[in-house]
């Protein structure tokens, strides 16, 4: 079955640099979260985007912006980064039209480090 | 503030025994659980989930149970193996959030040979 992807699987940044994680969600569905996870940390959510409207905010940074596009990938975008955004970036997705099924189904992760 | 935790950081059991692993919630409007296994550098995998309509549910070779009398979850899984080795965490949808996951802090799972 297809799962969720993302790309980069791994992305070394200077401080203050840029960065741009995409994540393509598992077809049909129509929700994605973002989430980081700081070393021996539980995931936090940053956002999330249902239809490619942001349905949900979390602690995400003011410096972090994040979108849907009409394909349903979405790409999570960090500027100003600072050592402590060193994580890994999780994006999820679901199926909510209906609203049968919550179930959010984790992609393999981003895993960024800021030098 | 409310949150979802885990009694135990480590947990190590025999393998071919039951284990146990359990999860405390203070939110007790929260009407939606879930249990995720993690691998080192892997994605939270989905093992089971439950509403706050059921005490209990059965998936394979694993029981998710729900007290919300004393807000308790817990994840059984029988005849331990050493692939379930790996981080377990309970998550609930705090209600009147769109589906956003307040995770617990995760167990520790260690299966002895």
């Amino acid at each position: 079955a297809a799962g969720v992807i993302q790309s980069p699987r791994h992305l070394i940044k200077e401080k203050r640099e840029t960065a741009t994680l995409k994540c393509y969600p598992i077809p049909r569905h129509d929700t994605v979260y973002w989430y980081q996870q700081g070393p021996g940390q539980d995931p936090q959510f940053l956002i999330s985007f249902y239809e490619k409207m942001q349905s949900d905010k979390g602690s995400i940074p003011d410096r972090f912006s994040a979108q849907q596009f009409s394909d349903y990938h979405s790409e999570l975008n960090m500027s100003s980064l600072e050592l402590g955004d060193s994580a890994l970036y999780f994006c999820a997705s679901s199926l909510t039209a209906g609203g049968a099924d919550r179930t959010q189904y984790f992609g393999p992760g981003t895993r960024l480090t800021v030098l | 503030g409310e949150s979802v935790g885990l009694h135990l950081p480590t947990l190590s059991v025999q393998e071919g025994d039951n284990s146990i692993i359990n999860c405390a919630y203070s939110n007790s409007a929260s009407d939606y659980f879930i249990w995720y296994k993690q691998e080192s550098g892997k994605g939270p995998q989905f093992i089971i989930d439950i509403r706050s309509n059921m005490d209990k549910r059965q998936g394979q070779r694993v029981t998710v149970l729900l007290n919300k009398t004393v807000k308790h979850l817990s994840l059984q899984i029988a005849a331990t193996q050493p692939g379930d080795s790996a981080v377990y965490f309970c998550a609930e949808t705090p209600p009147g959030s769109a589906r956003q996951l307040t995770f617990g802090s995760g167990t520790q799972l260690t299966v002895l040979p």
